[in-house]
């Protein structure tokens, strides 16, 4: 029974079009997260959503939004698709935004690529 | 602008014997280290932590040690077995920061020589 689930696994897709990763977690976490892994295998936090409190980094592009239809989901919409979006997005979530010493558990990620 | 490091892109290590990798910082705001282990194709699994208070965790064949006056870490694994193969993420994070995040290194490949 997996923990932070993502799907789908795989996502290859034509520029400019939108598309939608979906996250579900059953660990009963109040802060989840969006994570991407660029081709230089950098992981850099997107968004942590909190207790319906949104935090988003500031380099985000605003074509992506997470939308949280409860604490246990958190999918990620992306629109008009470019060719620098190609990268693997993982999903992850933790106890609470201060509980550090657990960690954060991390899903399979989704690799999108985009031609 | 590499808050975490890792400098060591991958390190080779004979099964039985120890396995160190480094990991070094530059933001002094980091008062929270972890380490994650990735297997290809599946997501960082959350390894072992430190706080800035202490200067040793250890967990089974796992020890991590921060020196904050150098900014460095490291992890050790004593005695290395096949499993053990895999990327190793260094992540830090700052108490204020919360919402912030961890930041990671680029991760180093481990390999496990029999």
């Amino acid at each position: 029974d997996t923990a932070v689930s993502q799907t789908p696994k795989y996502l290859v897709t034509q520029m400019g079009n939108d598309k939608s990763i979906k996250c579900e977690q059953n660990l009963g976490h109040d802060t989840m997260y969006w994570y991407k892994q660029d081709s230089k295998k950098f992981l850099k936090i997107m968004f942590s959503y909190n207790n319906k409190e949104l935090i988003i980094n500031e380099t985000v592009p605003n074509r992506f939004s997470p939308k949280s239809p409860d604490k246990a989901h958190l999918n990620l919409h992306i629109n008009s698709l470019e060719l620098g979006d190609s990268a693997v997005y993982f999903c992850a979530s933790s106890r609470s935004l201060t509980s550090r010493n657990y960690g954060y558990t991390f899903g399979s990620g989704t690799r999108l690529t985009v031609v | 602008d590499q808050q975490v490091k890792q400098n060591s892109p991958s390190l080779s290590v004979q099964e039985g014997r120890i396995s160190i990798l480094n990991c070094d910082y530059t933001n002094s705001m980091f008062d929270y280290f972890l380490w994650y282990k990735k297997y290809p194709a599946e997501g960082p699994t959350f390894l072992i932590s430190i706080s800035s208070i202490k200067d040793k965790n250890e967990d089974g064949r796992f020890t991590v040690f921060l020196n904050k006056s150098a900014k460095h870490l490291s992890l050790h694994i004593v005695p290395s077995q096949p499993g053990d193969s895999a990327v190793y993420f260094c992540a830090a994070s700052a108490e204020a920061g919360g919402a912030d995040g961890l930041t990671f290194g680029k991760g180093t490949h481990l390999i496990i020589q029999p």
